[in-house]
């Protein structure tokens, strides 16, 4: 039973459209994130949701737009797709209070826009 | 904001050898540290973490990680590297008081050689 899912794997598209990816977790953790993997592998946080309620926010285009209807829950929709937002999207959650405990990541949803 | 650095964008040793990933932190509080291994096409996996308490720490698959507050550093080794250690190996840092935000490095590719 998979712990953080994250669909779809794989998504190609064209430049100019809108698309979304959803994550979903069944640990019970409180806190929800967003990482964003380019083609060096760098690994860069783009949002954190705690229990519904954005903490992080980091300066991500406005384009990126997160939503959490349930602490379960944490999608990325990404409107007027542009080539350099080409990269792997890992979602990742964690128990409240992060401190000692850790993250479990997704599988990553790798985004390539054409 | 705490931050990692990784020294080294790619490590490459034969089988049997001592592998040394370096990693170097910036953290204003004390930190916790963690080392995460990315195996291709998948998820960032704990290999082991520091929070407080013995400075040498263990993990998974003999890999070891001793955290020196006097360096700011926290290195990851293994006695003995297997073909099967072949993998991006990401160093990253959450500040104690701090809970909801964990930041990476830019990674290592470790490779093995026969």
């Amino acid at each position: 039973d998979t712990a953080v899912s994250q669909t779809p794997k794989y998504l190609v598209t064209q430049m100019g459209n809108d698309k979304s990816i959803k994550c979903e977790q069944n640990l019970g953790h409180d806190t929800m994130y967003w990482y964003k993997q380019d083609s060096k592998k760098f690994l860069k946080i783009m949002f954190s949701y705690n229990n519904k309620e954005l903490i992080i926010n980091e300066t991500v285009p406005n384009r990126f737009s997160p939503k959490s209807p349930d602490k379960a829950h944490l999608n990325l929709h990404i409107n007027s797709l542009e080539l350099g937002d080409s990269a792997v999207y890992f979602c990742a959650s964690g128990p409240r209070g992060l401190g000692a405990n850790v993250l479990t990541f997704g599988a990553g949803s790798r985004l390539t826009v054409l | 904001a705490q931050s990692v650095t990784q020294l080294g964008s790619h490590v490459s040793v034969s089988e049997g050898a001592l592998v040394l990933l370096r990693c170097n932190y910036s953290s204003s509080v004390p930190p916790y540290l963690f080392w995460y291994v990315q195996y291709p096409n998948q998820g960032l996996q704990l290999l082991l973490k520091y929070t407080t308490g013995a400075t040498l720490v263990k993990g998974i698959n003999g890999f070891e990680a001793e955290f020196k507050k006097s360096e700011t550093s926290f290195h990851l080794t293994k006695p003995s590297a297997h073909m099967s250690d072949a993998a991006e190996y990401f160093c990253a840092v959450s500040e104690a008081n701090n809970n909801n935000d964990m930041r990476f490095g830019a990674g290592t590719r470790l490779t093995v050689k026969p």
